[in-house]
Order: C-alpha cells, then structure tokens, then sequence
C-alpha cells in the first residue's frame, strides 16, 4: 500500500545526543514535510523539501538538520543544539493538489 | 503579525447533532484553506480543501465555508456520531508560500452517546 513510513515509532534520547527519524514515501510525492507537535498545540514546520537535493527551513528549524538525497526519503536529525526536543513529530507529503499525507509520527523523548 | 486561531476548548455535543467548528485567520491571503482529523497519537487525516474562490465544500456529513471578507472557515460535521470525536485541525496556505501549509492549534471534539 502506499503511503508515509515514519520510524521509529518511539525514541529516548539522553541530553546531549544526535538522533535521526527517518521518513520514507512510496508515493511518488515532490514534496515532503516534517513538523514538530507538543502535547494540546497544533503542527509547527521544521523544515520542507520541494524537489530532491533542496530543502527549506520552517518556522523552528534551529537545532533540527535534514537531507534529502533521494525523492522517497526525508530523514530529520535533532542535534544537541535542539534544548528541548520532546515531542511528536510528524513526517508528510503533499501532491498536487495540495493534499498532505502524514505518517503515523514518531515520539521523541529526551531522558 | 500572522495568527490562524481555532478554539482550544473542547466542543461537547450530543449524537445526532451538527457540529460546527470555527478557524480565524489574521494577516494571511490563503490559496486555499484544509481541514485535517487527528486521532490521539496518530497523523493527521485530510478531510477537505476549499479554495479562495469557493464559497462552500461538501463531502458526505462535512461541509466546509470560506468567507475570505471575515477571515474565517467553518467546518460543519452534521448527524455527529461518537466517532467524529477527535481533534480537528485547519491549515491554510498562501499563493506565494511554496505549498506550505500552516496550521492552527486545533479544536476537539467529543460526541456524546
């Protein structure tokens, strides 16, 4: 089927440390979207990529880092600089007409 | 400065009920205006999009208004059932913004049996 495969689904980080959410599509989607969601708030946009080898920053995008080397795949890093990375983050697509398809999202916990 | 603003309190209606949902917009000039679901620790759904030159959307029990004169987008769920219960959220995005999407803090819904 396709769709938005976000992993993994959970994940602790000690303070200090890199992790990297991987995103991948099957949909064939140009463009590819991560945002970020604490708890009872809405959807704020980290970073977007429009087309492989480009890529934007968001709103937050301060202490997140992505690539985007190949049209299936977007995967975010929080680096250390990012001082208060919990959260849920969610990982979409958009067609052309303007539709996004999220993935189930991945909750980021930092022990 | 640019604000989209849904209620955060949580609507409470009886089964069988129209829910009606409210987004306000400030210093935007939307393309076009989404309305998503999202189910506790899941990823948004698309339900509807409606552009700047449509009026109203419809889509089985969902009707979606767009007054660009107020500022506002209205979603209508009519006959609500106990699952429309979810958080719903609105998105809209600008002609020269790249296709991106912005979003409001979300409103929740609970049917009531």
């Amino acid at each position: 089927d396709g769709g938005i495969t976000q992993s993994p689904k959970y994940l602790f980080r000690k303070e200090g440390q890199n992790v990297t959410l991987s995103c991948e599509q099957n949909l064939n989607h140009d463009a590819m979207y991560w945002y970020r969601q604490d708890p009872g708030q809405g959807l704020r946009l980290i970073y977007y990529s429009q087309i492989v080898n480009d890529f934007q920053k968001g709103d937050i995008a301060e202490g997140y880092s992505v690539s985007r080397e190949k049209k299936e795949s977007f995967p975010l890093t929080v680096t250390s600089a990012q001082k208060n990375p919990t959260a849920f983050y969610l990982c979409a697509s958009m067609d052309r007409a303007g539709e996004l398809f999220f993935g189930e999202g991945s909750r980021l916990t930092v022990l | 400065s640019q604000k989209i603003e849904q209620n955060s309190e949580a609507l409470n209606i009886q089964e069988g009920k129209t829910a009606t949902l409210t987004c306000n917009y400030t210093n935007y000039s939307p393309a076009y205006l989404q309305w998503y679901r999202q189910d506790p620790g899941r990823g948004p759904v698309f339900l509807l999009l409606i552009r700047e030159n449509e009026k109203e959307k419809r889509k089985e029990r969902l009707k979606v208004t767009f007054d660009t004169t107020l500022k506002q987008s209205l979603f209508h769920i009519t006959a609500s059932q106990p699952a429309d219960s979810a958080t719903y959220l609105c998105a809209l995005t600008q002609d020269n913004a790249g296709n991106m999407l912005t979003f409001g803090g979300g409103t929740r819904l609970m049917v009531k049996p």
